[in-house]
């Protein structure tokens, strides 16, 4: 079945620094792609989806794009907050469920 | 956003007990999910249902028994758990089942004693 791997965490970073979170899929044919957050304490909130190959997906300063020459989709923020901290999980759709990565964690200090 | 919610948010319950999760959407959605979130483990997907029909069952043990009554409605009643089911139980809901970005509630922190 399709499967999602993310970076170990956690990721530590200073204010203002240069995000990056990588996210690989294996899957039969371009499924859609999502990057879902947990703020400390509530559910997951869905940051940004790209439903086909080069699409770029982007919300609160991330992005990231659907690559299936590489078969990545990796997050990215230019500069990162300590409202930012958090747990940020890819996943993609297999049928009818969503299959999630591991999490990663990212801390921002300031 | 309280587009789902779930209750109560913290549950400590004795192994012998007997409760219920709730959950309730107000996306006018038709498909609705459970989740397990256990420490140091991938998110693990329970039960789906779409139009109030159970459209998948991950081999879950036959102490969690859901229920959907409506398309807005989800319950998760649980008896005679072990104190490994203590976890963050998540809800979702999606317009329908294939293809849609699911969205999540606040999830239910259980405690099993």
């Amino acid at each position: 079945g399709n499967s999602v791997t993310q970076m170990e965490g956690p990721v530590t970073l200073s204010e203002e620094a240069f995000l990056t979170i990588n996210c690989t899929y294996t899957a039969t044919g371009y499924p859609s792609l999502f990057w879902y957050v947990q703020y400390p304490g509530e559910g997951l909130q869905l940051l940004l989806k790209a439903t086909k190959a080069d699409d770029k997906g982007s919300n609160k300063g991330f992005e990231a794009t659907y690559r299936k020459e590489t078969t990545s989709f990796h997050l990215e923020k230019g500069s990162v907050q300590v409202s930012d901290s958090a747990v940020y999980f890819c996943a993609l759709i297999d049928g009818n469920k969503l299959v999630f990565g591991a999490g990663t964690i990212l801390r921002v200090k300031s | 956003e309280t587009g789902v919610t779930q209750t109560p948010r913290h549950l400590v319950m004795g192994m012998t007990n007997k409760k219920s999760l709730k959950c309730e959407q107000h996306l006018g959605h038709n498909a609705m999910y459970w989740y397990k979130q256990s420490a140091k483990k991938p998110l693990e997907l329970m039960f789906v249902y779409s139009l109030e029909e159970r459209v998948e069952n991950n081999s879950v043990p036959s102490r969690f028994s859901p229920e959907c009554p409506n398309s807005s409605h989800l319950f998760l009643h649980l008896h005679t758990l072990q104190p490994e089911d203590s976890a963050l139980y998540l809800c979702a809901s999606s317009q329908e089942v294939v293809r849609y970005e699911q969205y999540f509630g606040p999830g239910t922190r259980l405690t099993v004693t």
